[in-house]
C-alpha cells in the first residue's frame, strides 16, 4: 500500500540551528501538509501546499518556517532558527484528488525534532 | 476558532466490551469526519471516515454522525487490549477551496484483560 515517508525519524539539534525535515508524499497525490504534535498535546495544522504554493498556513507557521517542493517527489519543511518550543513530532501528510480519494489525508510516520 | 472537542479520558473498558468514543465540532459547514488511532509515539492511522448522517460500519468499528447535533462518535465492539490507544476525531475544514483537518485532543482508551 502506498505510504508517505519521512526522514529523519529523529533529529536532535541545538537551539538556533536550521533544520530541514523531508517527506515523500504518496505518488500522484497533489495536496501536501505539515502538522506537528508537541508531546502530550493535540495534532496541529501548520501548512497546506498545492500547485507549488502554500494554500493555507496557521498562526504557528511564522517566518521561521518555510516549505518547498524542490523536485517532483520531495516536500520539505525548513525551520530557520530553531527554538526550544519547536521540539515536537512533525507529520507530513498528503491527499489525492478525485472521487476515489475523497477527503482522506494520509500521514507519514513522523519526524521527532528535539531542540536542546 | 473552529474547534473539535473530545473527552480526554482515559476510557477504561474490559476486554470484549463496547467502547464508545464521542466528539463534537463547532463548524457547521464541515462535511467530512474521520477517526484516527494513534499509538504512543506513532503517527495517526485512519480507522474510519464518515460523510453522511447515520451509521457506518467497518468490521468491529461503527462511526455515527449527527450533523444537526454536530456530533460524531465511534463504537468499538468486542474491544481488544490491542485497541488500547488514543483515538483522534478529525474534522475536514474547507478554506478558500482547500481542505485541512482539524483534530481533537484525543480520547485515550485502555482495554484491560
Amino acid at each position: 500500500e502506498p505510504e508517505v515517508t519521512q526522514t529523519p525519524s529523529h533529529q536532535v539539534t541545538q537551539m538556533g540551528q536550521e533544520v530541514i525535515l523531508r517527506c515523500v508524499p504518496i505518488s500522484n497525490h497533489l495536496y501536501f501538509y505539515w502538522y506537528r504534535q508537541i508531546l502530550g498535546q493535540k495534532v496541529e495544522f501548520l501548512v497546506s501546499f498545492y500547485n507549488n504554493e502554500i494554500s493555507e498556513k496557521s498562526e504557528i507557521f511564522d517566518d521561521q518556517f518555510s516549505v518547498e517542493r524542490p523536485d517532483g517527489s520531495n516536500f520539505t519543511l525548513k525551520i530557520r532558527s530553531t527554538k526550544l518550543e519547536d521540539s515536537a513530532m512533525y507529520f507530513c501528510a498528503s491527499k489525492g484528488t478525485g472521487a476515489s480519494s475523497g477527503n482522506t489525508i494520509y500521514f507519514g510516520e513522523g519526524s521527532w525534532l528535539t531542540v536542546v | 476558532q473552529k474547534e473539535v472537542e473530545q473527552n480526554s479520558g482515559p476510557l477504561s473498558v474490559p476486554e470484549g466490551a463496547i467502547a464508545s468514543l464521542n466528539c463534537t465540532y463547532s463548524d457547521r459547514g464541515s462535511q467530512s469526519f474521520f477517526w484516527y488511532r494513534q499509538y504512543s509515539g506513532k503517527s495517526p492511522e485512519l480507522i474510519m471516515s464518515i460523510y453522511s448522517n447515520g451509521d457506518k460500519e467497518d468490521g468491529r468499528f461503527t462511526a455515527q454522525l449527527n450533523k444537526a447535533s454536530q456530533y460524531v462518535s465511534l463504537l468499538i465492539r468486542d474491544s481488544q487490549p490491542s485497541d488500547s490507544a488514543t483515538y483522534l476525531c478529525a474534522v475536514n475544514q474547507i478554506s478558500g477551496g482547500y481542505n485541512k483537518l482539524i483534530f481533537g485532543a484525543g480520547t485515550r482508551l485502555a482495554v484491560h484483560p
